[in-house]
């Protein structure tokens, strides 16, 4: 079965620092997402991806934050300036040509900022 | 503002026992409802969806779930549990436009 990866796995970054999250969605996918989990909280929106421009943003993704498909296969998500606070589970997903597909996540990036 | 709440945050069960996991949202409009989970080191995986029609939905591995438009709840079944379920179930809806909200999660620990 198809599968979202994303990489790295698990990045260590100081405060302050830019961070890029990478994910490759599924080949015929066309919405791209991404969700992020604070340790012990709710998974949470932060931004839709849609025909190689944001559709939609939660407002944890503030002008810190970037997203880009920077060729037909990679999803990105950056960070400028890292925050404690941004240590968490990022996850990617993708989904199909309907909005209300279900999402196939990746196995997420714990990012952490010291 | 559209929510998800979950009622457990843990819950331990002993191998056999019945499972029940509650599920409510807050939209008065036309929804999707999802329960995803995830196991220990994995990523969320797809339990089940209700988009329309029965509202009792059967899902893999013997889950189900049954959404009550007049409660909004959409809570997820299961009735003999196994070590194997151990995992964080995540209900989740989706309302329209592009953004699919997640309730806080319910780690479930089956006891062997």
């Amino acid at each position: 079965e198809p599968e979202v990866t994303q990489t790295p796995s698990h990045q260590v970054t100081q405060m302050g620092q830019e961070v890029i999250l990478r994910c490759v969605p599924i080949s015929n996918h066309l919405y791209f997402y991404w969700y992020r989990q604070i340790l012990g909280q709710k998974v949470e929106f932060l931004v839709s991806f849609y025909n190689n421009e944001i559709s939609e943003k939660s407002e944890i993704f503030d002008d810190q934050f970037s997203v880009e498909r920077p060729d037909g296969s990679n999803f990105t998500l950056k960070i400028r300036s890292t925050k404690l606070e941004d240590s968490a589970m990022y996850f990617c997903a993708s989904t199909e040509g309907q909005l209300n597909s279900p999402l196939h996540f990746g196995n997420g990036t714990r990012l952490t900022v010291t | 503002a559209q929510s998800v709440s979950q009622h457990n945050h843990h819950v331990i069960l002993s191998e056999a026992a019945s499972l029940e996991l509650g599920c409510n949202y807050s939209y008065g409009g036309t929804v999707n409802l999802f329960w995803y989970v995830q196991y220990p080191g994995q990523h969320l995986q797809l339990l089940l969806k209700y988009f329309s029609g029965d509202p009792l939905v059967k899902g893999i591995k013997g889950f189900e779930a049954e959404f009550i438009k007049s409660k909004f709840s959409f809570n997820l079944r299961k009735p003999s549990v196994q070590w194997s379920d151990t995992a964080e179930y995540f209900c989740a809806v989706h309302t329209g436009g592009f953004k699919t909200i997640f309730g806080a999660g319910t780690r479930l620990f089956v006891k062997a």
